[in-house]
């Protein structure tokens, strides 16, 4: 079964870069799609954006000019940064594979905050 | 964009009784392929049903799910003390991925 786990900075200064990996354990990180999504403390969850098998990329274009997903297959890890963050991008940060687009399987999650 | 609007936005039910979540897309969400998450507090959504219908592996069967199109239901069909949680559907027929806002399901 797979494992996700998210882990990077969980404190962020105000137009600064939020730099988030996940790493992937039970599974081959070139066989599927993975991704991210986010939740802001006590709303919705809002997907970010997805990396396939390939290296293809998708993005939600509210955040795609300041979003880099990435992915590096001999770590099991793929990656996302977030440019100019604001107090808005303080969220729940969470890791994802997906079977195409169906996010099927989550990380646990990662408090991000944007403070100075 | 799709969006996804949910109803009711809280229901209040007693263990044992029925649940219906409402989830409806501004277009119609093609091959059906929307799905229903649950959330408990502090943690991450679980995969309940996909393409519309469904069940995730593991998932009991008084969770089902039916619809198409740009309507579509999840049912509890008897509320266990475990389903109480926030539920949201989700589209992904189409770039950007959306979720709907949430239907909290709390004991009455």
């Amino acid at each position: 079964q797979v494992q996700l786990q998210e882990s990077g900075p969980r404190l962020v200064k105000p137009s600064e870069t939020l730099s988030l990996t996940c790493s992937v354990s039970g599974d081959s990180i070139s066989g599927s799609y993975w991704g991210w999504i986010r939740q802001p403390p006590g709303k919705g969850l809002e997907w970010i954006a997805y990396i396939y098998y390939s290296g293809g990329t998708n993005y939600n274009p509210s955040l795609r000019s300041r979003v880099t997903i990435s992915q590096d297959t001999s770590k099991s890890q793929f990656s996302l940064t977030l440019n100019s963050v604001t107090a808005a991008d303080t969220a729940v940060y969470f890791c994802a594979r997906g079977a195409g687009y169906l996010i099927k399987d989550w990380g646990p999650g990662t408090l991000v905050t944007v403070s100075s | 964009e799709i969006v996804l609007t949910q109803s009711p936005g809280t229901l209040s039910l007693s263990p044992g009784e029925r649940a219906t979540l409402s989830c409806r897309a501004s277009q119609s969400v093609g091959k059906d392929y929307l799905a229903w998450f649950q959330q408990k507090r502090g943690q991450a959504p679980r995969l309940l049903i996909y393409d519309a219908s469904s069940r995730a592996t593991g998932i009991p069967d008084r969770f089902s799910g039916r619809g198409s199109g740009t309507d579509f239901t999840l049912t509890i069909s008897r509320l266990e003390p475990e389903d109480f949680a926030v539920y949201y559907c989700h589209q992904y027929a189409v770039s950007p991925l959306t979720f709907g806002g949430g239907t909290k399901v709390d004991i009455k």
